[in-house]
């Protein structure tokens, strides 16, 4: 069956320290991930893309890595800052080029 | 200058009622999309229109019908609401498929069912 899950449900971690949050899916062969943050009440916010060719995206404090031989995608947020406690999400594209399938997500909780 | 709205933002009404969403986008993209978030936050595609034309329909049942009057709106209707429909519906929308980018979700719409 096809599966994408998120390491945890939630991760706690100390300002300042990078937090790492995995994606891992099985019997999918994406074109593209994306990783969105969502916040309480609101909806999905689009992050970082990265195709299948590419290995690594940065963007700010952020990091995004895709090894498809691993079927895994990992999502990094250096320095992290209590701003950063949010749920975090990853979607691959399956089927048609617009269709994202969504992760169960990863709600991260930054403390002082 | 919002992106993307919906309306209603809350929705509460009782088992066998119709109600509708509306969702508008003025971002000038082609296709639009429905998600529907549980109660567990997991996020599921439920349509998507590309210019006005159905392009994914999953397997949602036919209570729940989709309009998109042109390719800046796309509407949710459901028919016969029951108590599992209870959820939030996520709009979006993107730009053209090609350019694999990213999607644009609208403030979700709370909806329970009675």
């Amino acid at each position: 069956s096809q599966k994408i899950e998120q390491n945890s449900e939630a991760l706690n971690i100390q300002e300042g320290k990078t937090a790492t949050l995995t994606c891992n899916y099985t019997n999918y062969s994406p074109a593209y991930l994306q990783w969105y943050r969502q916040d309480p009440g609101r909806g999905p916010v689009f992050l970082l893309l990265i195709r299948e060719n590419e290995k690594e995206k940065r963007k700010e404090r952020l990091k995004v890595t895709f090894d498809t031989t691993l079927k895994q995608s990992l999502f990094h947020i250096t320095a992290s800052q209590p701003a950063d406690s949010a749920t975090y999400l990853c979607a691959l594209n399956t089927g048609t080029a617009s269709k994202l399938t969504f992760g169960t997500g990863t709600r991260l909780q930054v403390t002082l | 200058d919002t992106a993307v709205s919906q309306t209603p933002k809350y929705l509460v009404t009782q088992m066998g009622n119709d109600k509708s969403i509306k969702c508008e986008q003025n971002l000038g993209h082609d296709t639009m999309y429905w998600y529907k978030q549980d109660s567990k936050k997991f996020l599921k595609i439920m349509f998507s229109y590309n210019n006005k034309e159905l392009i994914i329909n999953e397997t949602v049942p036919n209570r729940f019908s989709p309009k998109s009057p042109d390719k800046a709106h796309l509407n949710l209707h459901i028919n016969s609401l029951e108590l599992g429909d209870s959820a939030v519906y996520f709009c979006a929308s993107s730009p053209p498929v090609a350019d694999y980018n990213e999607q644009f979700f609208g403030p979700g719409t709370r909806l329970t069912v009675l």
